[in-house]
């Protein structure tokens, strides 16, 4: 069964600090990663997708894969306030369909 | 601008009657998921549709059901709510050529059951 691992959290850091999120799976055939942001109450937004391994930078985020070893990872550059919520970690292995973690939720305090 | 879009935002329904949540898409995509999520929990997938293929999750309940009539459009029938079917029900979308296609969200039906 597929398998998509992220420590529930919380994680808690200082405004303007770098927040870092991780994500293991287990379907080795993985080939498709995302990382989505959703708040309290609403749904998964796409914030970044990444398909080769090594960085992909986009504003303040910062997505890292590592096939081989089988990790996401997002890094927040410059955390704000407004970026404390739960970030789900999605993958695609063999087919089109998505598997979630359950997520980690950020809390950014001033 | 395109999008997915469902409704309603917030239902609450009785213990054991039936309840209907709609998606609809703008996007024309063909792929269509229904999620059920609960708290501090990963969606968990119910089914979905790959244009008219429907696709069930061995686990999803039988008390699960849906359909989509179109393109567009996307129905999740619960037949008999139970209590521990209160839960988000997230529909999303994609676009289904090839692996590096996201799935598109809306804003989610949370169901209250009482």
């Amino acid at each position: 069964q597929k398998e998509v691992e992220q420590n529930s959290g919380p994680l808690s850091v200082p405004e303007g600090a770098i927040a870092s999120l991780n994500c293991t799976y287990s379907d080795r055939v993985s080939q498709s990663f995302f990382w989505y942001r959703q708040y309290s109450g609403k749904s998964p937004e796409l914030i970044m997708s990444i398909y080769s391994n090594g960085d992909k930078e986009d504003g303040r985020f910062t997505a890292q894969l590592n096939k081989a070893s089988q990790y996401v990872s997002l890094l927040i550059r410059d955390s704000q306030p407004s970026d404390s919520a739960t970030y789900l970690c999605a993958v695609k292995g063999g087919s089109y369909i998505p598997t979630f973690g359950r997520g980690t939720s950020l809390i950014v305090h001033p | 601008d395109a999008m997915v879009i469902q409704n309603p935002r917030y239902q609450v329904t009785q213990f054991g009657k039936p309840v209907t949540l709609s998606c609809s898409q703008t996007l024309n995509h063909n792929v269509m998921y229904w999620y059920q999520q609960k708290s501090s929990q990963a969606p968990k997938l119910l089914f979905h549709y790959y244009d008219k293929d429907f696709n069930n999750e061995a686990d999803t309940p039988d008390n699960f059901q849906s359909r989509r009539p179109n393109t567009s459009f996307c129905f999740l029938d619960i037949r008999s709510p139970g209590l521990g079917d209160a839960a988000m029900y997230l529909c999303a979308t994609s676009s289904g050529d090839g692996m590096n296609t996201e799935a598109f969200f809306g804003q989610g039906t949370r169901l209250t059951v009482v």
